[in-house]
């Protein structure tokens, strides 16, 4: 149990373009979701909580508008990442937390390269 | 602010030793987590620890949770080459803080 699943694995694309990471939880019902961004070499760093239906709450230092979160269902959260720079090519990892316990399950990961 | 101090940084080994690993923290955290990352891959939850004192085990894995709820260390036993990763402490409740990571090499 506890799977969760991230849409592209890879993703490459042009500067100025926009992209759009998928996260669901396949087998529970998560009320809250989290977008991290890791660098080559360092740990996860936290970018944004989103809980369903509701806005999402962004860390310090990340710009809303650029990282557009959507958290339309209960088991479905999107990052999009509008007009991507090479600067935020990184590796994006979703996680979430189901309804009865504080754990959070990770995705695998999306590995995002902006040309 | 906050500091969560995760070490050693790295770690080599051969193959069948114990391995030790701890965090600490200047906060006082309710959950302490700990995770395994293979390369290209997300975070894997290895341990959960919710109480004070408490001392969890899975498998060769064993982990405490510090009485004073502001450290925890992780103990791998006999260990094995798909071991090798890093590995993350995530102390938090609503939203966890990552350790800068234990990268485990072991040595046939």
């Amino acid at each position: 149990g506890a799977v969760v699943s991230q849409h592209p694995s890879w993703v490459i694309c042009k500067s100025g373009t926009s992209v759009k990471i998928e996260c669901r939880s396949l087998d529970f019902q998560a009320t809250t979701m989290f977008w991290y961004r890791q660098f080559p070499k360092q740990s996860l760093m936290l970018m944004a909580t989103s809980n369903e239906g509701s806005k999402a709450t962004y860390e310090q230092g990340v710009e809303k508008d650029k990282f557009l979160i959507n958290h339309a269902s209960l088991t479905l959260s999107t990052l999009t990442v509008t007009s991507a720079h090479p600067e935020d090519s990184s590796f994006y990892i979703c996680s979430a937390r189901g309804t009865l316990t504080d754990t959070q399950y990770f995705g695998p990961g999306t590995r995002l390269t902006v040309l | 602010g906050q500091q969560l101090n995760q070490s050693p940084q790295s770690m080599f080994i051969q193959e069948g030793e114990d391995v030790s690993m701890n965090c600490t923290s200047s906060s006082i955290f309710n959950t302490w987590l700990w995770y395994k990352q293979d390369p290209g891959e997300g975070p894997v939850l290895l341990i959960a620890l919710y109480k004070a004192g408490e001392l969890t085990s899975n498998g060769r894995l064993t982990a405490q949770f510090g009485i004073t709820r502001k450290d925890s260390f992780l103990n791998i036993s006999a260990s094995i080459p798909s071991d090798v990763g890093i590995y993350f402490c995530a102390p938090g409740a609503q939203k966890l803080v990552f350790g800068q990571g234990t990268r485990l090499t072991i040595n046939p």
